[in-house]
């Protein structure tokens, strides 16, 4: 198992460009969920869903869009992309929701 | 509310014991958990305790929960240079009907010989 992999690593953005991170698991989890880590701040939660077709906002939602089309996808698009959201974001599974997570190696993102 | 709290800085000499404080605010959580960050990298679970054992021990790592006063403590002993990390404190909780883990903003630690 590859476990949760995501991509890019890295990406620079100019204000105002949309992009696509893209999250995958191969361990049939349920539960996905995309957070976001500034310093200081620990891990603030944007987006979760319990199941394919299933998503609904977690603590930073603004901003930010997901879908489940599938189990093992959760892609987060950012729509306009603001200096603010300059940061890195995890993406994590579980079997279900609450229970014990595996993140993905993050992807940092800087928008100038 | 939902909280999860830590210091954010520990440094300690190589060999000695580390001990990483955590409090949380809610008093139904079944879980408490302890999550490593390497540099660059992602969230790596250490360990867990559920909320009706007072401690649990894995080899270098104790973990200690005082329920009474929500307070959770991971010791590490012979702490060594590898164990430079970020640590988060992680509690599970339930809101708008869903389990959900909140976690606290992560205690850097830096071991020094």
């Amino acid at each position: 198992n590859a476990g949760v992999t995501q991509t890019p690593k890295f990406q620079v953005l100019k204000t105002g460009q949309s992009m696509t991170l893209q999250c995958a698991q191969d361990m049939n989890h349920e539960y996905m969920s995309w957070y976001r880590q500034d310093p200081g701040m620990g891990l603030r939660l944007i987006h979760y869903s319990v199941g394919a077709g299933i998503t609904d906002q977690g603590e930073v939602p603004n901003g930010y869009n997901v879908s489940r089309s599938t189990t093992e996808d959760f892609p987060l698009r950012l729509l306009s992309a603001a200096p603010s959201q300059t940061s890195v974001y995890f993406c994590a599974s579980s079997r279900l929701a609450g229970e014990t997570q595996y993140f993905g190696p993050g992807t940092r993102l800087l928008v100038l | 509310g939902e909280d999860v709290e830590q210091s954010l800085f520990l440094s300690v000499r190589e060999g000695d014991s580390s001990v990483i404080n955590c409090t949380y605010t809610d008093s139904s959580s079944t879980y408490l958990y302890w999550y490593k960050q390497e540099p660059g990298a992602g969230l790596q679970l250490l360990t867990y305790i559920f909320s009706n054992m007072d401690m649990k021990q894995d080899q270098r790592l104790t973990v200690l929960l005082n329920k009474k006063d929500k307070h959770l403590s991971l010791r590490i002993a012979d702490t060594q240079t590898g164990d430079s990390a970020i640590y988060f404190c992680a509690e599970r909780t339930s809101s708008g009907g869903y389990n959900k883990l909140i976690f606290g903003a992560g205690t850097r630690l830096a071991v020094h010989p």
